[in-house]
């Protein structure tokens, strides 16, 4: 079935650093990925969401590319703010284009 | 103005009392959904509505029942709480072509 997979449980960076947060997914169907990001004791929130193969997305400073010849959808920033310190997903639209899978989420703090 | 709005927001229960969880949402959206999350296990799918009168299983519903009256109105209900329910509940709406997801902010319910 479908599936999502983040690597990552927690990153923690210095303010100024890149950052790339892993996902990659498993589906049989034409995949539709997104990012949703969690700031504390907030609801999450959707972040960015993917295009067609090998094209980039970016909102807010943040970018991704979807490839499908790997399977991933990668979230990447070229220098972390303390805001971005929050818990990011990375989701899956099911077949049925009314579900999504969501990964386990990964947790970024961003220190001084 | 909050699009999805949850209530309790808090709400501390007995083993084995009945619970029950509603979100409303002024979106407009036909589909409807009810997540719990968990640390390590990101945002779990309990149960979905796809509009007034419909519900569906999402990857948990065991131990959840899920009421949809009205397109606004989407409950979840435990018949017979367990500690193994506590945990944070979101609910979230999302269109027809399920492009985003929006959530409410969540009840933190705690089983005793």
């Amino acid at each position: 079935g479908d599936s999502v997979t983040q690597t990552e449980g927690l990153v923690t960076l210095t303010k100024g650093l890149p950052v790339m947060l892993n996902c990659t997914y498993q589906t049989t169907y034409s995949p539709f990925l997104f990012w949703y990001v969690q700031h504390l004791n907030e609801a999450p929130k959707l972040l960015l969401k993917s295009s067609t193969d090998n094209k980039r997305t970016e909102h807010q400073g943040f970018y991704a590319t979807l490839h499908k010849s790997s399977s991933s959808f990668h979230l990447q920033k070229s220098s972390v703010q303390l805001s971005d310190s929050a818990l990011y997903f990375c989701a899956l639209r099911e077949s049925n284009y009314n579900v999504l899978y969501f990964g386990s989420g990964t947790k970024l703090t961003v220190e001084p | 103005e909050a699009a999805v709005t949850q209530s309790p927001r808090n709400k501390v229960a007995v083993t084995g009392g009945k619970v029950t969880l509603s979100c409303n949402q002024t979106n407009n959206h036909n589909n409807m959904y009810w997540y719990r999350q968990d640390t390590g296990h990101g945002l779990r799918l309990i149960h979905y509505s796809y509009g007034a009168g419909s519900t569906e299983k999402g990857d948990i519903p065991d131990g959840y029942k899920a009421s949809r009256p009205s397109q606004e109105n989407f409950s979840l209900i435990l018949e017979l709480a367990t500690p193994s329910q506590t945990s944070v509940y979101f609910c979230a709406s999302g269109d027809a072509k399920g492009w985003e997801q929006y959530f409410g902010p969540g009840t933190r319910l705690t089983v005793l």
